[in-house]
């Protein structure tokens, strides 16, 4: 399966602040997705990154909160803005090469806000 | 959107005993079933997946068996060994690649 490399691995950071979270793969996929994982929790989906558009967010999301980009069929990108104390969690990027193959996982960004 | 139940949330096994996990789901519509194992501070890893066309898959210890009609899923673990303590989730497809995590099931294997 593709190697997804997402950095940063984990990070602290100071309320009001933004930070971007990168994911890249090795090979071309169809599909990204950007999801959330609070300590002891199950996988929250945020969003489908669409290459060449905009992203499309789950119920409880949005853009202004969770800018994502994808410009290319190997790299995507989410930022969490404006964060407070509520966001820290795991943020973790996933890639199927189509929507009828397999989702694999990237390592995750454990994300802290002070 | 997809309902999904896992049960149970937590599961003690003695070393070399079988576990099974059982996932219910509300979308008909669906037509793929994956099983992910998570251990502590890793990743998500597929560890079986079935489709709507097959009831029963099988991977050496691993085996997932699907009941579309009834709407539910089962993972099958037998032998059970410490490596296979982790949360194990069920995730059915939704539509055009989503998944809908199910809470998850803490499974502990003792020697």
């Amino acid at each position: 399966s593709a190697v997804i490399s997402q950095k940063p691995s984990r990070d602290i950071c100071q309320r009001g602040t933004s930070l971007t979270i990168q994911c890249q793969v090795d090979s071309q996929v169809t599909m990204m997705f950007w999801y959330r994982q609070q300590p002891g929790q199950s996988l929250t989906l945020i969003a489908t990154a669409n290459q060449g558009s905009e992203a499309t967010y789950e119920s409880g999301f949005v853009i202004d909160k969770f800018p994502i980009s994808r410009p290319n069929l190997t790299f995507s990108t989410l930022t969490v803005s404006n964060m407070s104390p509520e966001d820290s969690s795991i943020y973790l990027c996933s890639v199927a090469e189509n929507s009828n193959q397999p989702q694999h996982f990237g390592d995750g960004t454990r994300l802290s806000i002070l | 959107g997809e309902n999904v139940e896992q049960h149970p949330s937590t599961l003690s096994v003695q070393e070399g005993d079988s576990a099974v996990i059982k996932c219910t789901y509300s979308d008909s519509a669906s037509n793929y079933f994956p099983w992910y194992k998570q251990e502590l501070g890793k990743r998500p890893q597929l560890i079986i997946d079935i489709r709507s066309n097959v009831g029963e898959k099988k991977d050496q210890r691993i085996a997932v068996t699907l009941n579309k009609t009834a709407k539910h899923f089962s993972l099958h673990i037998t032998e059970t060994q410490p490596e296979d303590s982790a949360v194990y989730f069920c995730a059915p497809e939704e539509v055009r690649g989503k998944l809908q995590f199910g809470a998850g099931t803490q499974v502990v294997v003792t020697p």
